[in-house]
């Protein structure tokens, strides 16, 4: 069966380090998710790619956070300089059609646990 | 704005028993409702979802869910509850008339004991 891939699983660093979260989705699935889930909480949206496009990046901390999908295929979510409160788990997701089909389940990866010291 | 509520931050049940975990949401238009279960240090697994149709909707692993419009409610339930399935469960909600994002609740703990 396939499945979302995500790497690291889990990634210790001082804070004002850079860290990289990598993230291959199901192959042929358009729409591509990275959520930071903090414990305790539900979670949350942090950009959404269509392809190479992102469609919504409403919620990602610009100054500090990155994400790309250059050739619509996997991803690449940064942070630089990290800070103690990113402390939580990166989930990717994908799923095969965009906004336009919304009813469509999305599929999650593992989940990169980042702790920040 | 769309909002899920999951009122109950841990239900615990015997095995055998039949279990419900309880989910209200809000949105605007009519919504796309979805239950995903999350096991320790994983992703969220999809379970089922409400679009349209039967207000019964039956899932993976024996779950179902019942979506109530005039409560919008949407209740995860099982007839006889496995310790297996004890895990964190998450209700989302995307508003079919806006194509917006999911929503997701803050989760229920399950904890099903012999």
């Amino acid at each position: 069966e396939a499945e979302v891939a995500q790497s690291p699983r889990y990634k210790i660093t001082e804070k004002s380090q850079a860290v990289a979260f990598w993230c291959d989705p199901i192959s042929g699935h358009a729409t591509l998710y990275w959520y930071r889930q903090i414990l305790g909480q539900g979670p949350e949206l942090l950009v959404q790619f269509q392809d190479e496009s992102v469609v919504d990046d409403s919620q990602l901390p610009k100054d500090r956070f990155s994400a790309e999908r250059l050739k619509g295929v996997d991803s690449t979510l940064k942070i630089q300089p990290a800070e103690l409160g990113d402390s939580a788990m990166y989930l990717c997701a994908s799923s095969p059609n965009g906004a336009a089909r919304s009813y469509n389940e999305q599929f999650f990866g593992p989940g990169t646990r980042l702790t920040v010291l | 704005a769309q909002s899920v509520a999951q009122p109950e931050d841990q239900v615990n049940v015997a095995e055998g028993n039949p279990l419900t975990v309880k989910c209200t949401y809000s949105v605007s238009g009519n919504p796309y409702l979805f239950w995903y279960v999350q096991y320790p240090n994983r992703g969220l697994q999809f379970l089922l979802k409400y679009i349209t149709g039967d207000n019964l909707v039956k899932g993976s692993y024996g779950f179902e869910a019942e979506f109530n419009k005039s409560q919008t409610s949407f209740h995860l339930k099982k007839p006889s509850a496995l310790v297996s399935d004890s895990a964190l469960y998450f209700c989302a909600v995307r508003d079919t008339g806006t194509a917006s994002k999911l929503t997701f609740g803050t989760g229920t703990r399950l904890q099903v004991t012999l």
